[in-house]
């Protein structure tokens, strides 16, 4: 069973909003990023990625920034909807062909 | 084709059956993966398959035992599994190295 207690990190905004999302990552030799959008009963979708040699990258309205010096990600989503509701997570890159994912945030977006 | 397909979607045994979790795709990918969920975490790693070949392990039970017929295919048997063993088994590919990961929808699965 889950532990007592568990719970995901809620960013919980209104609709229209501009969102910001953080992902703090442990591996300093990882080298490419990603962070993934999963739906209830979804498997994760890809939204963006970013390798280590940019600081930004650009989307449809989604932007990720990334900071080396102190291994954050972040993830922004512009005038977020409602269909942007979901958990989100980055992942990182620290060995040959392994994916290893963060905790996660649950974002709720309310009309 | 972007789509990886797993199948079922839904799975439930019993302790002592022995099941196999499927998934396909057919986008040229030359790695495959495999990733146990579990509710409210965050996929973890188990198993990849690079060319056909096993490369990487995480150190999983031999309870869990995956097989890559050719390189669209990816199985996963079941054996002698734990109620601690139900979870989301997620199926990925990619092109390789440094590059997305595409990821299927999922087999619930429900150790009873």
């Amino acid at each position: 069973g889950e532990s007592v207690g568990l719970h995901l990190p809620t960013l919980s905004v209104q609709e229209g909003d501009n969102s910001i999302i953080n992902c703090a990552y442990s591996n300093s030799a990882s080298d490419y990023f990603i962070w993934y959008k999963q739906e209830s009963g979804k498997g994760p979708q890809f939204i963006i990625d970013i390798r280590s040699n940019m600081d930004k990258r650009q989307g449809q309205r989604v932007t990720v920034l990334l900071n080396k010096t102190v291994k954050h990600l972040s993830l922004q989503i512009a005038a977020t909807q409602p269909g942007d509701s979901a958990v989100y997570f980055c992942a990182e890159t620290p060995g040959f062909q392994k994916l290893v994912f963060g905790t996660g945030t649950r974002l709720l977006v309310s009309p | 084709d972007t789509e990886v397909t797993q199948t079922p979607k839904h799975l439930v045994m019993g302790m002592t059956n022995k099941k196999s979790l499927k998934c396909e795709q057919h986008m040229g990918h030359r790695a495959m993966y495999w990733y146990k969920q579990k509710a409210k975490k965050p996929p973890e790693l188990m198993f990849v398959y690079s060319y056909e070949k096993l490369s990487i392990n995480e150190s999983v039970p031999s309870r869990f035992s995956p097989e890559c017929p050719n390189s669209s295919l990816l199985n996963l048997h079941l054996h002698a599994l734990q109620p601690e063993d139900s979870a989301l088994y997620l199926c990925a590919s990619s092109q390789g190295q440094g590059s997305e990961q595409y990821f299927g929808p999922g087999t619930r699965l429900t150790v009873t």
